[in-house]
Order: structure tokens, then sequence, then C-alpha cells
């Protein structure tokens, strides 16, 4: 069964060090999103692409935050410069559709930790 | 702005109860509703997605029901097993500035004792 996959699975840095989480979402899907999760707290939107453009942005995603597709297959979620409340886990998820009754599939997260 | 809640917060019962958890969103503007199971530092794993239009679903042991009207979800769990310790989470699927977009709750956290 097609499942979207990320890498790395825990990534470790030190503040203020760009980062970059892998994303390689289910082939024929168009639609992407990223979620996180702070430790103890909710699953949060952050960003939705489609089309080689952010579709949809929270307010969480600022100007340290970018999203790529940068090939055929693989999505990216970039981090400037992180700052130490960037820990978490990060879920990319993908949908064939943006239509509300598709369902979006998500990946098995990357732990981020910055020190 | 949509919320969504979760109650109970934690539940912990004996094996072979069956059990309920509740979900509760402030918009009944949706789309439809998931049910995740997420396992200690783990992904979230789908369970079942109701759409607006229907009442409930059914897998297995579990059975959704979903009242969009008075804004609340319920997830039954029959005969639970200690496997099925986990955080459960629901979360809803609404219209955003230009995205379909899930919005979660803040999760039961259930630990089934053997």
């Amino acid at each position: 069964e097609p499942e979207v996959t990320q890498t790395p699975s825990h990534q470790v840095t030190q503040m203020g060090q760009e980062v970059i989480l892998r994303c390689v979402p289910i082939s024929n899907h168009l639609y992407f999103y990223w979620y996180r999760q702070i430790l103890g707290q909710k699953v949060e939107f952050l960003v939705s692409f489609y089309n080689n453009e952010i579709s949809e942005k929270s307010e969480i995603f600022d100007d340290q935050f970018s999203v790529e597709r940068p090939d055929g297959s693989n999505f990216t979620l970039k981090i400037r410069s992180t700052k130490l409340e960037d820990s978490a886990m990060y879920f990319c998820a993908s949908s064939q559709t943006d239509v509300p009754y598709n369902e979006q599939f998500f990946g098995p997260g990357t732990r981020l930790t910055v020190l | 702005k949509q919320e969504v809640t979760q109650i109970p917060a934690a539940l912990s019962v004996p094996e072979g109860e069956n059990l309920v958890l509740n979900c509760s969103f402030t918009d009944s503007a949706i789309y439809n509703l998931q049910w995740f199971r997420q396992d200690p530092g783990k992904g979230l794993t789908s369970l079942l997605l109701i759409q607006s239009s229907q009442r409930e679903q059914t897998s297995g042991r579990l059975n959704a029901s979903l009242d969009k009207s008075s804004g609340r979800s319920t997830l039954y769990i029959a005969a639970s097993q200690p496997g099925d310790s986990a955080t459960y989470l629901c979360a809803v699927r609404e219209r955003g500035s230009g995205t379909y977009k899930y919005i979660f709750g803040t999760g039961t956290r259930l630990k089934v004792l053997a």
C-alpha cells in the first residue's frame, strides 16, 4: 500500500542552524501539507502546497520557514535559522485532491530537536 | 476560530471494558472528522474517517459517530485490549483561506490494564 515517507526520523541541530526536512508523498498525490506537534501539545497546521505554490499558511509559518518541491518526488520543509521553540515532531501529509471528502495521508514524522 | 476538545484527557480502564472517547468542536461547518491513534513518540495512524453527511463509521472493534449539528463525535472501543493503549486524536476538516486543512483536538491518552 502506498505511503508517505519522511527522512530523517530524528534530526538534532544547534540553534541558528538551517535544517531541511524531507518528505516523499504518495506518487499520484498533488496536494502536500506540513503539520507540527510540539511535545505534549496539539498537532497544528503549518502550510499547504499545490502546483508549486503555497495555498495557505498558518501564522506559525513565518519567514524562517519555506517549502519546496525540488523534483517530482520530494517535498521539503526548510527552517532557515532554528530556534529552541522549533523543537517538535513535523508531519508531512499528502492528498490526491484538495476536495474535502478526500483523506490526507500522514507520514511517520520527523522529530526535530534544537539544542 | 474552530476549537476541538477531547474529553477525558486521560483514561485508564481494565482489559475487556467497552469505552467511549469524546470529541467536541465549536464550528459545525466541517467537511469530515477523522480519528487517529498516536503511540508515544510516533506518527499518526488513521482509524476512521466520517464524512459530514454520515452518522457513523465502523472498523472492527471501533465505531465512530458524528453529530455535526451538536458539534460532537464519539469513538467507541469494544472489548478493549492492552494493545489499544495509545493517545487518540480527533481532527475536523474545514475550509481555510486556501485549503481544506485539519484542526486537531487535544487528545485522550488511553491506558488499558492487563
